[in-house]
């Protein structure tokens, strides 16, 4: 079956670190990746996606790169601001008709001054 | 905004008591999720519709089940509530894109005592 696994959490960094949060998948096809990211009180927002290897998602200063050969799609932000403070998942959703996003299990990010 | 509204926002209940959670579009999108967020365990998908009168099983279906009467409306029915169902519940629709990102709605805290 489809799974993705994520970092577990939570990742404590303090304001312009540098973070990575990393995911990798396994899937019985060809997947389309996403990461969602889930402030506090609210829903799942879209962050990025990717559709085939080695495209690069990217918004807000974040930026994930599809490796299909190890299978990843790892989160990555030069300088993280406290406003990036939110529970961060990574997705996967199989093309060419898959009609179900699995998720991660959620990594939440901490951000302090 | 993706136009999806989630009713109630939040509910206290007790066990043995009915539930009926409502997801309403204004987007007229085909596919409707139901999933269940609880610590450790990120979203599960509960059940889906891929229009109306066509729903399918998630992976943590049992104690649940759906209607969609109409395009907009898709409803999520504890037929006896449990206290092992006390979770934050979202809706989804998917996106007119090929890639399959889903938009979702703010969430409906259930508790049931």
């Amino acid at each position: 079956g489809n799974s993705v696994t994520q970092m577990e959490g939570p990742v404590t960094l303090s304001e312009e670190a540098f973070l990575t949060i990393n995911c990798t998948y396994t899937a019985t096809g060809y997947p389309s990746l996403f990461w969602y990211v889930q402030y506090p009180g609210e829903g799942l927002q879209l962050l990025l996606k990717a559709t085939k290897a080695d495209d690069k998602g990217s918004n807000k200063g974040f930026e994930a790169t599809y490796r299909k050969e190890t299978t990843s799609f790892h989160l990555e932000k030069g300088s993280v601001q406290v406003s990036d403070s939110a529970v961060y998942f990574c997705a996967l959703i199989l093309t060419g008709g898959g009609n179900k996003l699995t998720f991660g299990t959620g990594t939440q990010l901490k951000v302090e001054l | 905004d993706a136009g999806i509204t989630q009713s109630p926002r939040h509910k206290v209940t007790e066990t043995g008591t009915p539930v009926t959670l409502r997801c309403h579009q204004t987007e007229n999108h085909r596919y409707m999720y139901w999933y269940r967020q609880d610590p450790g365990h990120g979203l599960r998908l509960i059940h889906y519709s891929y229009g109306v009168k066509d729903t399918d099983k998630g992976e943590v279906s049992d104690g649940y089940s759906v209607s969609r009467s109409k395009t907009e409306d898709f409803l999520l029915t504890l037929e006896s509530a449990t206290s092992s169902q006390t979770s934050v519940y979202f809706c989804a629709i998917r996106g007119g894109s090929d890639t399959g990102e889903l938009f979702f709605g703010e969430g409906s805290r259930l508790t049931v005592l």
